[in-house]
């Protein structure tokens, strides 16, 4: 199993702000996964973030509205830029293992 | 892109059994994992299937059929706590997962 922890676990951001997204992992792992999860909707994925590598986006997410870092194999973070109440999600990274798909608690962000 | 297919809502009692179903696509397909997700939190995995067949965790069962391209969670004994919405989601070859819409169930007195 793995320990994901994410920072902030909430925050409140004005119209037109950034706010970028940390998550640590207890150990190495070669993908990272951010998934978005607007109110009472299900999970989707943002982007895959790879160790040495850009990360790869999913259709429909661009990398100005959410650039990726991923410096080493234990971190990452997610920026979401520009922010239009539309953004008020929950953000979640996530890690993998054999089907399995551990989660950090999220971050729920409301834009005003 | 793909898409998954879950029930929206689900209702049963305590101490009954409740099935949920799920269809997902076949293409890259190879596996189907189960997550429980109460109001405020975040997913928690509960079952992996990439063999067709049950895979039996307790009060929580997931069943695989690779030909039909479908799998259902089976949850016996209903507690209250059990209450959540319950996601599945297909893994691909190319390691990503794409979750269904979900299902709210509520477990009633």
């Amino acid at each position: 199993s793995a320990v994901i922890s994410q920072k902030p676990s909430r925050d409140i951001c004005q119209r037109g702000t950034s706010l970028t997204i940390q998550c640590q992992v207890d150990s190495q792992v070669t993908m990272m996964f951010w998934y978005r999860q607007q109110p009472g909707q299900s999970l989707t994925l943002i982007a895959t973030a790879n160790q040495g590598s850009e990360a790869t986006y999913e259709s429909g997410f661009v990398i100005d509205k959410f650039p990726i870092s991923r410096p080493n194999l234990t971190f990452s973070t997610l920026t979401v830029s520009n922010m239009s109440p539309e953004d008020s999600s929950i953000y979640l990274c996530s890690v993998a293992s054999t089907g399995e798909l551990f989660f950090g608690e999220g971050s729920r962000l409301t834009v005003l | 892109g793909q898409s998954l297919e879950q029930p929206s809502e689900v209702t049963a009692v305590e101490g009954a059994i409740v099935q949920i179903n799920c269809t997902y696509q076949t293409s890259g397909f190879y596996g189907l994992s189960w997550y429980q997700q109460h109001d405020g939190g975040a997913p928690t995995f509960l079952s992996y299937n990439a063999l067709d067949g049950l895979e039996e965790t307790g009060r929580f069962s997931s069943f695989l059929s690779r030909s039909d391209s479908y799998g259902y969670l089976l949850l016996q004994e209903l507690q209250m706590k059990d209450s959540a919405s319950y996601f599945c989601a297909q893994s691909n070859y190319g390691q990503n997962f794409v979750f269904g819409p979900g299902t709210r169930l509520s477990v009633l007195p």
